[in-house]
């Protein structure tokens, strides 16, 4: 049962564009969700997160919107830069201090120059 | 600071054998945990230790073991492998005043 789901495998994006990427989630109890950025051959780098208390988190070119009611969040990067390109991994967590991570499994973005 | 290092990096084994995976968080940080990343299943948990106990477990057959040190070092440890063992193993360390974990480069192993 995948409570987190990353539905888009791919997405293109031209430089200097929005790009947009989705998670869902099942699980009402989570409370924290993070985003996560990955190169090949590298271990995932964190973006930018946001808590169950908040509907919006905003760092740099990074934007996390969280629609707690429909259990979605998304990712909005802009403007897109071709370093841009990696796969993007949403995770989530449930409180209690278990810090077990439940991961999506990624969105492949791509920026084209 | 130096961030989370993984040895060794690429491993090749054979069914059958077992292995060891080794990690070092963070200096400071005391949560390790261990992921499977397989492609088209995301990062799939495996286990979390702090402070030498394990806090947390994943949906992994017994095979899957680790344990940490009075260093939080971590080790990770696979018996009796089989060919769906191959795939990429992260390991990520928090630090106690974070929800952010951060990775470690990997450790790819390949099993024949």
């Amino acid at each position: 049962d995948q409570q987190v789901k990353q539905n888009s495998p791919s997405l293109s994006v031209q430089e200097g564009r929005i790009s947009i990427l989705n998670c869902d989630y099942t699980n009402s109890m989570f409370d924290y969700f993070l985003w996560y950025k990955k190169y090949p051959a590298e271990g995932p780098t964190f973006l930018i997160s946001i808590s169950s208390i908040k509907d919006k988190n905003e760092d740099g070119r990074f934007t996390v919107f969280l629609n707690k009611s429909a259990k979605h969040l998304s990712l909005h990067i802009v403007p897109s830069q071709p370093g841009d390109s990696a796969v993007y991994f949403c995770a989530a967590s449930a409180p209690g201090g278990t810090y077990k991570y439940i991961f999506g499994t990624g969105t492949r973005l791509k920026v084209l120059a | 600071k130096a961030g989370v290092t993984q040895t060794p990096r690429y491993l090749i084994k054979t069914r059958g054998q077992q292995v060891t995976l080794s990690c070092s968080p963070i200096s400071g940080h005391r949560s390790v945990s261990w992921y499977q990343q397989t492609p088209g299943q995301g990062l799939q948990f495996l286990f979390e230790y702090f402070s030498e106990t394990q806090r947390n477990k994943g949906n992994f057959p017994g095979r899957f073991s680790g344990r940490q040190f009075s260093n939080s070092r971590s080790e990770m440890n696979v018996s009796t492998l089989e060919l769906g063992d191959s795939a990429l193993y992260l390991c990520a360390s928090r630090g106690a005043e974070y929800n952010e974990q951060f990775f470690g480069p990997g450790t790819r192993l390949t099993v024949l």
